[in-house]
């Protein structure tokens, strides 16, 4: 039962293009949503939230979009660099102490 | 910045053994969490443990497996009885707060447990 799904398992983008992760999510139960980064032999690294009340937020270079009508949310990343390559897991999760929910992951290759 | 340490980073064992893998959270973090992968699949939720007991568990987390908080900096994941399936990467992560949408977690590197 995949709750959390990322159905590109990579992408290639250019050094300074934006790059555009997707993750889509079937339980509606879900009010808050977290991309994390993950390079090799590194755990997973918190890189940007957004709540279900807002359906943007914005941190420097990355922006989480939300649609919560079509249940999908997206990560852009603008300008690209190199060291953004590594896997994004888009992550979901209901408020209090409920667990959170992990997609399977997209690579992301950022080509000089 | 404050890290989560995991350790061993990669633990051998045989089969029916017993491994005891070993997180320091974050000092000020009050939640705690094991979540493993196994290779090419996505993060999967063991546990979550508060105020020195389990909050939440997945169906992943049977009887073979334990948690422990035995001292103020440790935690401390317990497989009695490893079985192949249990090869993965576990990670440890902690958070300040429960509304994880303002406290994320922060994850260890993580141990790679290979049982033969």
């Amino acid at each position: 039962d995949q709750q959390v799904k990322q159905n590109s398992p990579s992408l290639s983008v250019q050094e300074g293009r934006i790059s555009i992760l997707n993750c889509d999510y079937t339980n509606s139960m879900f009010d808050y949503f977290l991309w994390y980064k993950k390079y090799p032999a590194e755990g997973p690294t918190f890189l940007i939230s957004i709540s279900s009340i807002k359906d943007k937020n914005e941190d420097g270079r990355f922006t989480v979009f939300l649609n919560k009508s079509a249940k999908h949310l997206s990560l852009h990343i603008v300008p690209s660099q190199p060291g953004d390559s590594a896997v994004y897991f888009c992550a979901a999760g209901q408020s209090g102490n409920t667990p959170l929910v992990f997609g399977k992951g997209t690579r992301l290759s950022v080509i000089a | 910045e404050p890290e989560v340490t995991q350790t061993p980073s990669h633990q051998v064992t045989q089969m029916g053994q017993e491994v005891i893998l070993r997180c320091v959270p974050i000092s000020n973090h009050l939640y705690f969490y094991w979540y493993r992968q196994i290779l090419g699949q996505k993060v999967e939720f063991l546990v979550s443990f508060y105020n020195n007991e389990i909050s939440e568990k997945s169906e992943i987390f049977d009887d073979q497996f334990s948690v422990e908080r035995p001292d103020g900096s440790n935690f401390t994941l317990k497989i009695r009885s490893t079985k192949l399936e249990d090869s993965a990467m576990y990670f440890c992560a902690s958070s300040a707060g429960s509304f994880r949408g303002n406290s994320p977690l922060h994850f260890g590197n993580g141990t790679r447990l290979t049982v033969t």
